[in-house]
């Protein structure tokens, strides 16, 4: 049963377009939600993340959205550049459960 | 400031045999994490770290597994009389204090590959 779902494997956007990304939970318990980009052979870096206190949080070009009523959250990123090409996982944790739960992945193309 | 360091960054044995795989987290961090990512796969949480003492082991996938602690900081994760199934990238994180509204920071990985 998988509990944070990101149901595009893929994504492609023009450079200067924005990018949204797309994330789905079904733990109503995930209190803290976080987005993390990953290049190749590399580790997961952690971008941003939000409370479920909140409905929004900017960080430059990154803003995350919290839907709680729809369990949906999204990452948005303008504008896009070349260098945000990556996998992206969206993840949660809640209550006590300080362990992430990840899903599995977007891959961004960001073209020139 | 250093990030989380694994070595090996690469590791391929031969199935059967034994393997040991090395955390150094983030220094002043209490809190480390394992997790790992088969192919395809999103992360997949294996253990957890407060101090030296491992309050959740649930995600350990069988009695083969084990991970320890020392001095509240470096971490090993042993995988005795591996299987072709342990294939995958073993990543460690490591946190400030273990709480759910901490990001947990990523080492790049060791990827295993058992033959």
């Amino acid at each position: 049963d998988q509990q944070v779902k990101q149901n595009s494997p893929s994504l492609s956007v023009q450079e200067g377009r924005i990018s949204i990304l797309n994330c789905d939970y079904t733990n109503s318990m995930f209190d803290y939600f976080l987005w993390y980009k990953k290049y190749p052979a590399e580790g997961p870096t952690f971008l941003i993340s939000i409370s479920s206190i909140k409905d929004k949080n900017e960080d430059g070009r990154f803003t995350v959205f919290l839907n709680k009523s729809a369990k949906h959250l999204s990452l948005h990123i303008v504008p896009s550049q070349p260098g945000d090409s990556a996998v992206y996982f969206c993840a949660a944790s809640g209550g006590s459960n300080y362990k992430l739960t990840f899903g599995k992945g977007t891959l961004l193309t960001v073209n020139p | 400031g250093a990030g989380v360091s694994q070595s090996p960054s690469n590791k391929v044995t031969e199935k059967g045999k034994d393997v040991e795989l090395r955390c150094d987290p983030i220094s002043g961090h209490t809190a480390l994490y394992w997790y790992r990512q088969s192919l395809g796969q999103g992360l997949e949480f294996l253990i957890y770290f407060q101090g030296n003492s491992a309050p959740d082991k649930s995600g350990l996938p069988s009695d083969r597994f084990s991970a320890e602690r020392t001095g509240g900081s470096v971490s090993t994760l042993t995988i005795q009389r591996t299987q072709q199934e342990d294939s995958a990238v073993y990543l460690c994180a490591s946190s400030l204090v273990g709480t759910s509204n901490q990001p947990q920071h990523f080492g790049d990985g060791t990827r295993l590959s058992i033959l």
